[in-house]
C-alpha cells in the first residue's frame, strides 16, 4: 500500500459523458501527478499540481480538466468521452525532488 | 526531451533464471532513475530507484540495477527469479533534482515458468 488513494476504482460510463477521477495523495505530500495508462500509448503523463497550483502538463486533452484542492486531494475531470480514452488513470505524489508512489488507479471504460 | 527504451517486450524465463532487463534514456541532463513493477491488475510499485552515489542500487525483492552513465543505461538485474516475478517492468526518468513528471518506457513484460 502506496498511501496514495483513488477513487473509484472501476467507472464504466457512455460516450459524450463526463466522469470525475478523485486522488489523495500520501501524507505530507505536496506534489500530485496523473498519468494515462493505454495500450497503444503507454503511460503519459497528463498533468502535475503541486501545492494547489499546476505544475506542469503533459499530453492533456483540452476535454480533460484537474485541480488540486487546499486539502491536496486532486479531481481529474473528463468530459465529452470518446472510445479511445478508455484507460487506466493512475495518480501518484511526492515531495518536492522525491520519488513518486503511485496509487491502484481507475479503470475508465467508455462504451 | 526525454525519452526512455526498453528494448525487450517480452521476455519468458524458466524460474531460477537470471534476469536482465535493458534501459537507455535520452535527456540532456542529470537524472533520476527509476525501475517500478506492475503485477497483474496492481498498480505501480518501486522497485529501486537512483539518484545519485553508488552507481549499483540495491532494491526492494533481490533486484538491482547498474547506472553506467557513459552508456545512458540502467539495466535491471536478478540473479534467480521466481514466479512470482511475473509481471511488467516499467523503467522510468526524471529531471535530478525537481519533482518533475516521470517518463517511461515502453515497459517489458516478464513472464516466469515453473
Amino acid at each position: 500500500d502506496s498511501g496514495v488513494t483513488q477513487t473509484p476504482k472501476h467507472l464504466i460510463t457512455a460516450t459524450g459523458q463526463r466522469v470525475t477521477l478523485r486522488c489523495s495523495p500520501r501524507s505530507g505530500d505536496l506534489s500530485v501527478y496523473w498519468y494515462q495508462q493505454s495500450l497503444d500509448q503507454g503511460l503519459q503523463f497528463l498533468i502535475q499540481y503541486y501545492n494547489g497550483e499546476e505544475r506542469a502538463k503533459g499530453n492533456i486533452l483540452e476535454r480533460f480538466s484537474a485541480q488540486q484542492f487546499p486539502d491536496l486531494h486532486s479531481e481529474l475531470n473528463l468530459s465529452s468521452l470518446e472510445l479511445g480514452d478508455s484507460a487506466l488513470y493512475f495518480c501518484a505524489s511526492s515531495n518536492l525532488g522525491d520519488t513518486q508512489y503511485f496509487g491502484p488507479g481507475t479503470r475508465l471504460t467508455v462504451l | 526531451a526525454q525519452s526512455v527504451s526498453q528494448h525487450n517486450h517480452h521476455v519468458i524465463l524458466s524460474e531460477a533464471a537470471s534476469l536482465e532487463l535493458g534501459c537507455n534514456y535520452s535527456y540532456g541532463g542529470t537524472v533520476n532513475l527509476f525501475w517500478y513493477v506492475q503485477y497483474p491488475g496492481q498498480h505501480l510499485q518501486l522497485l529501486l530507484k537512483y539518484f545519485s552515489g553508488d552507481p549499483l542500487v540495491k532494491g526492494i525483492k533481490g533486484f538491482e540495477a547498474e547506472f553506467i552513465k557513459s552508456k545512458f543505461s540502467f539495466n535491471l538485474r536478478k540473479p534467480s527469479v521466481q514466479w512470482s516475478d511475473t509481471a511488467e517492468y516499467f523503467c522510468a526518468v526524471n529531471a535530478y533534482g525537481t519533482a518533475s513528471k516521470l517518463t517511461f518506457g515502453t515497459g517489458t513484460r516478464l513472464q516466469v515458468t515453473l
